[in-house]
């Protein structure tokens, strides 16, 4: 099983709601990702838990609150959004590897709208 | 001047042509990855690159760490190949970090 599974496919939610992300990889894998893209952009890093710890967080504002409650889990809650944030967020997940030469593995991602 | 620059930015071609996109970067890396992304949004990792020369089906990446520069080819193209092409590279100096070229638009026409 090579998937990496994002939930749900498309959100719409006004500046004022609470709402989760959801990503679940079953490869054993320890690293995991968001990436936030803008339209006719490349993936821009947000976060990486590796072994269940934050391990980088790219000065993210704080109402984006990421968690990995365990090792197949990573879940990105929102709250107090705004238009600008609307994007494509996309879940990734890597296994350790010598040398940095590991792959990464991404979703499906989420189509977020702020209205 | 972006890390990690890729060339053309849009490409049309002909159902059967060869393709080849270029990437080119200015830091040392510990590995480039050809990405693809097709229209609904999600992204399949072509190739991983240390060194030389890549092939899986009509895809063939190369690259050469002295001169910084790595192609992606297509051979016999398809109109099924239309899609974003993304070059990622990780820096040693980078942690988990991608590094991610401003991608490729690709169409192939029938």
């Amino acid at each position: 099983d090579t998937e990496v599974t994002q939930t749900p496919k498309h959100l719409v939610m006004g500046m004022t709601n609470k709402k989760s992300l959801k990503c679940e990889q079953h490869m054993g894998h320890r690293a995991m990702y968001w990436y936030k893209q803008k339209a006719k952009k490349p993936p821009e890093l947000m976060f990486v838990y590796s072994y269940e710890k934050l391990s980088i967080n790219e000065s993210v504002p704080s109402r984006f609150s990421p968690e990995c409650p365990n090792s197949s889990l990573l879940n990105l809650h929102l709250h107090a959004l705004q238009p600008e944030d609307s994007a494509l967020y996309l879940c990734a997940s890597s296994q350790e590897a010598p040398g940095g030469k590991e792959t990464q593995y991404f979703g499906p991602g989420t189509r977020l709208l702020v209205l | 001047k972006n890390e990690v620059e890729q060339s053309p930015q849009n490409l049309t071609a002909q159902e059967g042509e060869f393709i080849t996109i270029n990437c080119s970067y200015s830091v040392g890396i510990s590995a480039l990855h050809w990405l693809q992304q097709h229209p609904g949004g999600g992204i399949v990792s072509l190739f991983m690159l240390s060194s030389g020369k890549k092939k899986h089906g009509r895809l063939i990446a190369t690259i050469n760490i002295q001169e910084k520069h790595s192609s992606l080819h297509i051979t016999a193209s398809h109109p099924r190949d239309s899609a974003v092409y993304i070059c990622a590279v990780r820096s040693r100096t980078s942690g988990s970090r991608l590094t991610f070229g401003e991608g490729t638009q690709l169409t192939v026409n029938p």
